[in-house]
């Protein structure tokens, strides 16, 4: 059974960082590209960022809304994936979704249970 | 970048309903079209890939269709399970969503 789970959510200052991690389970960890997918209080689905398989480079993308302040890397070893996401902002605060995707095109047919970023003073 | 303009934001109806849900995309996606189906406080889940084909394990009341640049979810018969919000995904944009609920 494919299992996502993700931990280190909290509550942080604006400007602050944090480093949220996806524990996978369940499947080959490194031929499939991860994604982060976020979602605002009330809001709808905005997709975070990826990074691709070894075998496609290992190359990662963002959202503009992010990039240049998160990063996401992963352990194939450990089958993780991680964010971290520095210079945060209170538009930053969202639930955050890792999910699993597939290098040759935007699918994200697994998700783990989201933990909970809160960006405020 | 493409836009997705997904239609309606929400939507009523009742048990046994045949309820319609659109999605259009500001040019040509092809079949590169994936609808999701998030119940309160639960993760999204895949219902369908590619504009119609339906996820393993996902009932028969759920299809999809369309190519191009309009596409179509459809659920044959509502049933009370599934009261959600509904997401379509070309490539890394999703849809803006449409909130399903019981009359």
């Amino acid at each position: 059974e494919v299992q996502l789970v993700e931990s280190g959510g909290g509550l942080v200052q604006p400007g602050r960082s944090l480093r949220l991690s996806c524990t996978a389970s369940g499947f080959t960890f490194g031929d499939y590209a991860m994604s982060w997918v976020r979602q605002a209080p009330g809001k709808g689905l905005e997709w975070v960022g990826f990074i691709r398989s070894k075998a496609y480079g290992g190359t990662t993308e963002y959202a503009a809304s992010v990039k240049g302040r998160f990063t996401i890397s992963r352990d194939d070893s450990k089958s993780i994936a991680y964010l971290q996401m520095n210079s945060l902002k209170t538009e930053d605060t969202a639930v955050y979704y890792c999910t699993r995707d597939q290098d040759y095109g935007a699918l994200f047919d697994y998700w783990g249970q989201g933990t909970l970023v809160t960006v405020s003073s | 970048d493409i836009q997705m303009t997904q239609s309606p934001s929400s939507l009523s109806a009742s048990v046994g309903d045949r309820v319609t849900i659109t999605c259009q995309a500001s040019q040509d996606i092809s079949n590169y079209l994936n609808w999701y189906q998030q119940k309160p406080g639960k993760a999204p889940k895949l219902l369908i890939y590619d504009a119609s084909n339906l996820e393993t394990g996902v009932p028969s009341r759920f299809s999809g269709s369309g190519s191009g640049t309009d596409f179509t979810f459809t659920i044959s018969s509502l049933q009370p399970e599934d009261i959600a919000t509904y997401y379509c995904q070309q490539s890394y944009t999703f849809g803006q969503g449409t909130k399903l609920e019981i009359k």
